[in-house]
């Protein structure tokens, strides 16, 4: 799979700021995705999901967009806090009857206050 | 407090040394996983458990092993035959799949194995 080995992509934002963080997926067959967040030596943190009947959901400050004709995942937070700096993950549901993820490589977001 | 609570925080092996990692959850889920996770990277799958006395081998299954006794319970061993043990081992549980509660899988807190 894919691998950026140590330099995760990194998006770097100003407090109050909107953010765009974007996930390539790999399986067209694949039905439910799912964001996460991770901060430093914790374990991550579930943000929001989508099932691939759905082209949009949000929820607190947060909405994500699935495009199924490039495959392609969004997290959009709004008013980005200090408190969002962290490593955000989108995985992949690809086995249909049983909750099997692939996740992704992840995306480091860094908010300056 | 329900959840899923992974010991110890920080582990160390030396060479040759099988070591077992600990997940025990409280969430009454059918299913247990456990990913790898290396730095920069993202989550890989080393086995996986649909239901009390069952698992099936995930990506990267070599040099590791896992029993399912209790439902509440997933340890892993990590043996002497796997050459690169030094990562970060997330432990996670979901509820069974169709039951309407959601597919996300919780994940515990960690713990970071290192070689001596």
């Amino acid at each position: 799979g894919e691998s950026v080995g140590l330099h995760l992509p990194t998006l770097s934002v100003q407090e109050g700021d909107n953010s765009i963080i974007n996930c390539a997926y790999s399986n067209s067959a694949s039905d439910y995705f799912i964001w996460y967040k991770q901060e430093s030596g914790k374990g991550p943190q579930f943000i929001i999901d989508i099932r691939s009947n759905m082209d949009k959901r949000q929820g607190q400050r947060v909405t994500v967009l699935l495009n199924k004709t490039v495959k392609h995942l969004s997290l959009q937070i709004a008013a980005t806090q200090p408190g969002d700096s962290a490593v955000y993950f989108c995985a992949e549901n690809m086995d249909t009857g049983f909750q099997k993820l692939v996740f992704g490589t992840g995306t480091r977001l860094l908010v300056s206050p | 407090d329900g959840g899923i609570t992974q010991s110890p925080k920080y582990l160390f092996r030396k060479e040759g040394q099988n070591v077992t990692l600990s997940c025990e959850q409280n969430l009454n889920h059918d299913a247990m996983y456990w990913y790898r996770q290396d730095p920069g990277q993202g989550l890989r799958l080393i086995y996986y458990s649909q239901i009390v006395n069952d698992f099936q081998k995930g990506d990267i299954a070599e040099g590791y092993s896992v029993s399912r006794e209790k439902k509440e319970s997933f340890p892993l061993t990590v043996t002497s035959a796997q050459k690169n043990p030094t990562a970060f081992y997330l432990c996670a549980s979901s509820p069974r799949p169709g039951t309407g509660i959601g597919e996300k899988l919780f994940f515990g807190s960690g713990t970071q194995l290192s070689v001596l």
